[in-house]
């Protein structure tokens, strides 16, 4: 099946840096999805970007499906920002299925 | 507009018992997904209904079933418990019937004991 990961696996910041986030895929994928998890498990929607790039304030992502990778950046990062990041995509190579990456846990330190 | 909500919340069982969980999607989406999600396998797909049947299922054993009613709202069904099934459980729905983005409610916490 496909594989997805994600790196850095774990990441901390000083309140108030920038980061990248990526997500890699080793098929050709039907859309793509940026989630945050917070610490009572909730996945909070960040992006559907199946191509391209889209902003929301200080977070912006660009996927390049060609390439099979997309990129999560947080700006200006505040200590709301921790938690784990996961990519997810949906495949259908083996009947339609959402896999989701690995997860990068970010901490963000005042 | 509601978002995606489950209940329980909080489930405990023994092992061999069986369990129910309920998810009711958005109003108006009519695609409803389960996961599974461990700190040793992290979040995997489960199963994906849309009208009131299964259209896509995940690599998990007969145990774990499904079934989705006519209003959308979804049932999983997780017979002869194992340790191994203590999990969180989040349930997503959308509207897209295909690759459509997904919205997850707050899962279901179940312990195994």
């Amino acid at each position: 099946g496909i594989q997805v990961e994600q790196s850095p696996p774990d990441l901390i910041l000083q309140e108030g840096a920038n980061s990248t986030l990526r997500c890699n895929f080793s098929d050709s994928v039907n859309n793509l999805q940026w989630f945050h998890q917070n610490p009572w498990g909730q996945l909070i929607n960040l992006f559907y970007i199946p191509s391209g790039t889209k902003q929301n304030g200080r977070l912006s992502a660009t996927t390049v499906a060609t390439e099979r990778y997309s990129l999560l950046y947080i700006s200006s990062s505040q200590t709301t920002d921790s938690g784990v990041y996961f990519c997810a995509v949906w495949v259908s190579e083996t009947g339609n299925q959402f896999y989701f990456g690995t997860g990068t846990s970010l901490t963000v330190i005042p | 507009k509601a978002g995606v909500t489950q209940t329980p919340r909080y489930l405990i069982k023994t092992r061999g018992q069986q369990v129910t969980l309920s998810c009711s999607p958005i109003s108006g989406h009519r695609s409803v997904s389960w996961y599974q999600q461990t700190p040793g396998q992290g979040l995997q797909f489960l199963f994906e209904y849309f009208s009131e049947t299964q259209r896509n299922k995940g690599n998990f054993p007969g145990r774990f079933s499904g079934r989705q009613f006519s209003n959308s709202r979804s049932e999983m069904n997780v017979s002869t418990l194992e340790l191994g099934d203590s999990a969180l459980y989040l349930c997503a729905s959308s509207r897209q019937e295909i690759y459509g983005e997904q919205f997850f409610g707050p899962g279901t916490r179940l312990t195994v004991l």
